[in-house]
């Protein structure tokens, strides 16, 4: 059973460049979400997945898109890449959403912006 | 809004000794829960424990238990007979009753534990 997996582990992006976060759960959780971590901070929610088709913001979505067309994968999208989406990004799944459903999170993608 | 603050940056503790980490939140919410996390260096999110704000019993998991404060708002997490495998980033969090954007983890930035042998 691997959880929740993240493609890739590190990249470094130019300003202005685009890429795709990869995220990957086989727990059939309907829940998934998108946190980044800044240095010395805790997570921030960036976007979240209530299921297939749906998906809503988070406190800090700008700069970011996202789609959820299987239960499984959950992407994240950066267009036009700033040094200030610099963080390490954490996927994260749950069956249903609330506090008694524990998140599930994978390793993190470190990215940095130069 | 709700805010989770750690007010201890780092801190450090003897292998086999006690540690008590602290963690105070701001809400106007009565029905709210409150998590402790652990990150160690492998970056791996775990969650450690979790506190119901309507039970009155603090919770306890193993050699991780809780100080629940609700009039205070106060949270600390007590870790019991410290294990160099404890070494780590714990995140205090906060989530109200699930709804909107209100089911979402807030978290402080951190306390870094160090278990030295």
């Amino acid at each position: 059973n691997a959880g929740v997996t993240q493609t890739p582990k590190f990249r470094i992006l130019k300003i202005g460049q685009s890429m795709t976060l990869q995220c990957t759960q086989d727990m059939n959780h309907n829940y998934m979400y998108w946190y980044r971590q800044d240095p010395g901070m805790g997570l921030k929610l960036i976007y979240y997945s209530v299921g297939a088709g749906i998906t809503d913001k988070g406190e800090v979505p700008n700069g970011y898109n996202v789609s959820r067309s299987t239960t499984e994968d959950f992407p994240l999208r950066l267009e036009l890449a700033a040094p200030s989406q610099t963080s390490v990004y954490f996927c994260a799944s749950s069956y249903l959403r609330g506090p008694t459903y524990e998140q599930y999170f994978g390793p993190g993608t470190r990215l940095t912006v130069t | 809004a709700q805010t989770v603050t750690q007010s201890q940056p780092e801190m450090s503790v003897q292998e086999a000794e006690t540690v008590t980490l602290s963690c105070t939140y701001d809400t106007s919410e009565n029905n709210y829960y409150l998590f402790w996390y652990k990150q160690p260096p492998s970056r791996q999110m775990i969650l450690v424990i979790r506190q119901e704000a309507y039970k009155q019993q603090n919770a306890t998991e193993n050699r991780f238990s809780v100080n629940f404060q609700k009039a205070a708002k106060s949270f600390s997490l007590k870790i019991s007979d410290s294990q160099l495998g404890d070494t780590a980033m714990y995140f205090c969090a906060f989530m109200t009753h699930p709804g909107g954007s209100q089911g979402n983890l807030i978290f402080g930035k951190g306390t870094k534990l160090s278990v030295k042998p």
